[in-house]
């Protein structure tokens, strides 16, 4: 079954302790973004790599890292985790290729819902 | 500057009503796409549909439409006797394509309620 698979789901965790969400993807996909969700902000992008070690920031990068040294996957990192980034976060994978990579359709992960206190 | 607008926040309708979802969006590239995804109450995102600037055809999908007019930057999304199962969160969305890298840009999300 083609999917993106994210782990934790749920994690609760305090300030300055670090973590990484983990994101795989089956599809054999060449782009991989992460976004963040907040009530009245929708879904904001964090990064995105259009292929192994190519990664680029999105609109909200501050605070967080990722490394893309496989394909399939594209781990969030988050170092030194600060109360503000409490929030829910999607990975998603992209299968279109060329000038038009990373235009298709979104293949969304379920969400990870992470607390920092 | 917000690139894609969603400006109804939240709306509430009877069930087989019409309703329809605005979106507005910002860009100076002549090669672009948009979406809209639904998120329903359980959380996950399900892509409806996708649009490159090319093509201003609307299109119907059963009871989803999309209107999409370059002349205003808008792509709305009509949905036809509306359902309870249609009650969610619906994002708009903007991708611009570029050689160096392509965002993804989303709008706020509208909230849509359909009341039995």
């Amino acid at each position: 079954e083609a999917q993106v698979t994210q782990n934790p789901r749920y994690l609760i965790t305090v300030t300055g302790k670090k973590l990484t969400v983990t994101c795989s993807q089956n599809m054999n996909h060449e782009y991989m973004s992460w976004y963040r969700q907040d009530p009245g902000l929708g879904l904001r992008q964090i990064y995105y790599s259009m292929n192994v070690e190519v990664t680029d920031k999105g609109d909200v990068p501050e605070g967080y890292k990722v490394s893309r040294k496989e394909k399939r996957n594209f781990p969030l990192i988050l170092e030194s985790p600060s109360p503000n980034q409490t929030s829910l976060y999607f990975c998603a994978s992209s299968s279109t290729s060329g000038r038009a990579l990373g235009t298709g359709e979104l293949f969304f992960g379920e969400g990870s819902r992470l607390t920092v206190l | 500057a917000q690139k894609v607008t969603q400006a109804q926040t939240e709306i509430s309708v009877v069930e087989k009503e019409d309703v329809t979802l605005d979106c507005v969006y910002e860009t100076r590239d002549t090669t672009y796409y948009l979406f809209w995804y639904k998120q329903p109450p359980s959380g996950e995102l399900v892509f409806l549909i996708r649009r490159n600037s090319f093509d201003e055809q609307n299109e119907i999908s059963g009871r989803y439409s999309w209107n999409f007019q370059k002349s205003t930057s808008s792509f709305n999304f009509t949905i036809t006797a509306s359902q309870v199962v249609d009650s969610a969160v619906y994002f708009c969305a903007l991708s611009e394509a570029s050689n160096t890298g392509n965002q993804f840009y989303f709008g706020t999300g509208t909230s849509l309620t359909v009341i039995p």
